[in-house]
């Protein structure tokens, strides 16, 4: 069973910090890993997407991805009340090429 | 982004019902669409895969003959809730695929069945 965990939170951070967001996921074969934030009632968004070990910078948000210890992290700089959202990781299954396997999502909380 | 609409974004329905939601790729051709569900607080859940031409992969626990999805061609995907009740009420989302691997969401589709 393919599985991608995130801690629920709610993670709360004061405004202008940065905010760390975590995930491991179980499959060591996994290629692709994306982040995405949703907003209460809505549906989720793309933020940015990672294939490589090592950072990715994308505006104020970057992600961090380390294979070998099957991790991949967000930071969030300069967070802001806006920020406040839950944000899914969520991890390719390579057994189905473009299936995604999603963690439950990290409550954020920005406090101005 | 890529833009993925649904309609409707809100229905309400006797129970017994049949819903029918739609999901269009508005600015690009996609082979691949997903729909979720997602329940108050929980996180999404993949009931099945589209494929344009095909027919759609579901998940395990998911009954193919109550949601029924069509995928007739590369910018639409439909989801019929049939015979709708209570317990059917939910989030229901669409997603599809731009390029290699990126899932773009529809907005949602929020069901209540009475």
């Amino acid at each position: 069973q393919k599985e991608v965990e995130q801690n629920s939170g709610p993670l709360s951070v004061p405004e202008g910090a940065i905010a760390s967001l975590n995930c491991t996921y179980s499959d060591r074969g996994s290629q692709s890993f994306f982040w995405y934030r949703q907003y209460s009632g809505k549906s989720p968004e793309l933020i940015m997407f990672i294939y490589s070990n090592g950072d990715k910078e994308d505006g104020r948000f970057t992600a961090q991805l380390n294979k070998a210890s099957q991790y991949v992290s967000l930071l969030i700089r300069d967070s802001q009340p806006s920020d406040s959202a839950t944000y899914l990781c969520a991890v390719n299954d390579m057994e189905y090429g473009n299936k995604l396997v999603f963690g439950a999502g990290t409550i954020l909380r920005v406090k101005s | 982004g890529a833009v993925v609409s649904q309609h409707p974004s809100r229905v309400i329905c006797k129970s017994g019902t049949s819903v029918k939601i739609e999901c269009r790729s508005l600015d690009f051709q996609a082979t691949t669409m997903f729909w979720y569900r997602q329940f108050p607080k929980q996180s999404l859940m993949l009931m099945a895969t589209s494929n344009e031409g095909s027919k759609a992969t579901y998940e395990q626990g998911v009954e193919k003959d109550k949601f029924l999805i069509n995928h007739a061609s590369l910018t639409l995907s439909t989801l019929t809730v049939t015979s709708a009740h209570p317990e059917d009420s939910s989030f229901y989302i669409c997603s599809a695929i731009l390029g290699g691997l990126e899932q773009f969401f529809g907005p949602g589709t929020r069901l209540t069945v009475l």
